[in-house]
């Protein structure tokens, strides 16, 4: 069985901080991917960043970089220089290749002060 | 109309009522999957649709009937539904493989 646990139910951070978010997944599956999405108050889920397990190298895009630990099943989401418009909950999610389902985690609601 | 759309936006229903969620997607995907959201609760998969059949239903109570014509096209179908129903409804597509899930807006439901 594949799990997600996302242990921070709530973070702060204030602006122009950086914060990280972490997140566990177990599997005994080797080919997989990793995501972090994101859904702001009353706004839509869209996607922040994804990696590949067959990747070393940590995904980033821009603001946002993950530290993923294959062996530890970690996959952990920092964003840098947080901004207000981070302000939203945060979704840790997996899926194994070539499988249409996707775990996520429960999630962790980030509160960017000012 | 791009990405994954979701109709209504809102609704308010009594237990009594039928009523019918729809959601399209303009991706050429071919799965789609609803999901509800509820608050102080984790993401609850409900259905997984692969090429319009049916490949996952998590235990979802009968009072909610789902139905795929199409790859791109997906309903819920709710009647008799319970206060307890009341929460977000979210629809998403994805690809085979490796590719992420997008997802519609959602559908803020209210059980009387």
């Amino acid at each position: 069985a594949q799990t997600v646990t996302q242990s921070q139910p709530e973070m702060s951070v204030q602006e122009a901080e950086t914060v990280t978010l972490s997140c566990t997944y177990d599997t005994s599956e080797s080919n997989y991917y990793l995501f972090w999405y994101k859904q702001p108050p009353s706004r839509q889920m869209i996607l922040v960043i994804r990696q590949e397990a067959y990747k070393q190298q940590n995904a980033t895009e821009n603001r946002f970089s993950v530290n993923f630990q294959k062996a530890a099943k970690s996959f952990s989401l920092k964003i840098s220089d947080s901004q207000l418009g981070d302000t939203a909950m945060y979704f840790c999610a997996f899926r194994v290749y070539n499988f249409n389902k996707f775990y996520f985690g429960s999630g962790t609601k980030l509160n960017v002060k000012p | 109309e791009t990405g994954v759309t979701q109709t209504p936006r809102h609704l308010v229903m009594g237990m009594t009522n039928k009523k019918s969620l729809k959601c399209e997607q303009h991706l050429g995907h071919n799965a789609m999957y609803w999901y509800k959201q509820s608050a102080k609760k984790p993401l609850e998969l409900m259905f997984v649709y692969n090429f319009k059949e049916q490949t996952e239903n998590n235990s979802v109570p009968s009072r909610f009937s789902p139905e795929c014509p199409n790859s791109s096209h997906l309903f819920l179908h709710l009647h008799t539904l319970q206060p307890e129903d009341s929460a977000l409804y979210l629809c998403a597509s994805s690809d085979g493989g490796y590719n992420e899930q997008f997802f519609g807006p959602g559908t803020r439901l209210t059980v009387l």
